[in-house]
C-alpha cells in the first residue's frame, strides 16, 4: 500500500527534552511538509522540503529542526527551545507543483509535561 | 497574498438533510482549491479538488463543490448527511510557490440522528 506513515501515534516527553517525530512516504513524492495543529487554529506550516538535502522554514519554524537525507523520509525534531510543543503534528507529501494536492499521514500527538 | 475564510466554525444538521459548508477565498490569481476532511485524531483526507477544468467538482462520499469566481466562493455540499460525515472540514487553497497550501480555520460538522 502506498502512503505516509508517522510514528509514534502518541508521544510523551518531559519539558527540556528534544524529541524526533518520524515521517516516511512511499509515494515517490518530491515534496514533504510538516504542520502543527492546535484546536481552533487550523494547520500551520513548520518546515517544507522540495528535494533531498534541501528544506525551507514555514510560518512557525522556531524551536523546530528537520533533515531530508532521503527522498522518502522527513523527520522533525522538536527542541527544548519550542515554548509550547504540545500539539498534533501532521506530515504531508506532494508532487510539489502548485496545483498538486497534499497527502497526509495519520499524525503524531505530542504531549510535553 | 492568498487567504481562505470558512464562514462557519460549526454546522449542525440532521441525518438525511442537506449539508452546506461555506468557503470564500482571496487570491491575486486563480488558485487551486481543495476540501479536506479530518476525523478526530486522524490525518486529513482529500475530498475533492478544483483546478479550473470544471466549475462543479464531484468528490468522494457524495460531496461536491462549485467554484464561483464572481463570488470568490467554493462551497461544499452534500444532498443527504450521514452520521459518518461528522468531522472537521478544511477549505484549502494552493497555487503558490513550492506547493504550499493556505488553510481555512475549519468547520466542525455535527450530524444528529
Amino acid at each position: 500500500d502506498g502512503g505516509i506513515t508517522q510514528s509514534p501515534k502518541y508521544l510523551f516527553r518531559k519539558e527540556g527534552q528534544n524529541v524526533t517525530l518520524s515521517c516516511e512516504q512511499n509515494l515517490n513524492h518530491d515534496a514533504m511538509y510538516w504542520y502543527r495543529q492546535d484546536p481552533g487554529q487550523g494547520l500551520r506550516l513548520i518546515y517544507y522540503s522540495q528535494i533531498v538535502n534541501d528544506f525551507q522554514k514555514g510560518d512557525i519554524a522556531e524551536g523546530y529542526s528537520v533533515s531530508r537525507e532521503k527522498k522518502e523520509s522527513f523527520p522533525l525534531t522538536v527542541t527544548s527551545a519550542q515554548k509550547n510543543p504540545t500539539a498534533f503534528y501532521l506530515c504531508a507529501s506532494s508532487m510539489g507543483l502548485p496545483s498538486n494536492e497534499q497527502y497526509f499521514g495519520p499524525g503524531t500527538r505530542l504531549t510535553v509535561t | 497574498a492568498q487567504s481562505v475564510t470558512q464562514l462557519d466554525s460549526h454546522v449542525s444538521v440532521s441525518e438525511g438533510t442537506p449539508v452546506l459548508l461555506r468557503c470564500n477565498y482571496s487570491s491575486s490569481y486563480s488558485p487551486s482549491l481543495f476540501w479536506y476532511v479530518q476525523h478526530p485524531n486522524k490525518g486529513l483526507q482529500l475530498l475533492l479538488k478544483y483546478t479550473s477544468a470544471a466549475t462543479l467538482v464531484k468528490g468522494i462520499n457524495g460531496f461536491e463543490a462549485e467554484f464561483k469566481k464572481s463570488e470568490t466562493s467554493f462551497h461544499l455540499t452534500k444532498p443527504s448527511a450521514h452520521m459518518s460525515d461528522a468531522a472537521e472540514y478544511f477549505c484549502v487553497a494552493g497555487g503558490t510557490s513550492y506547493g504550499k497550501l493556505t488553510f481555512g480555520q475549519g468547520t466542525i460538522l455535527t450530524v444528529h440522528p
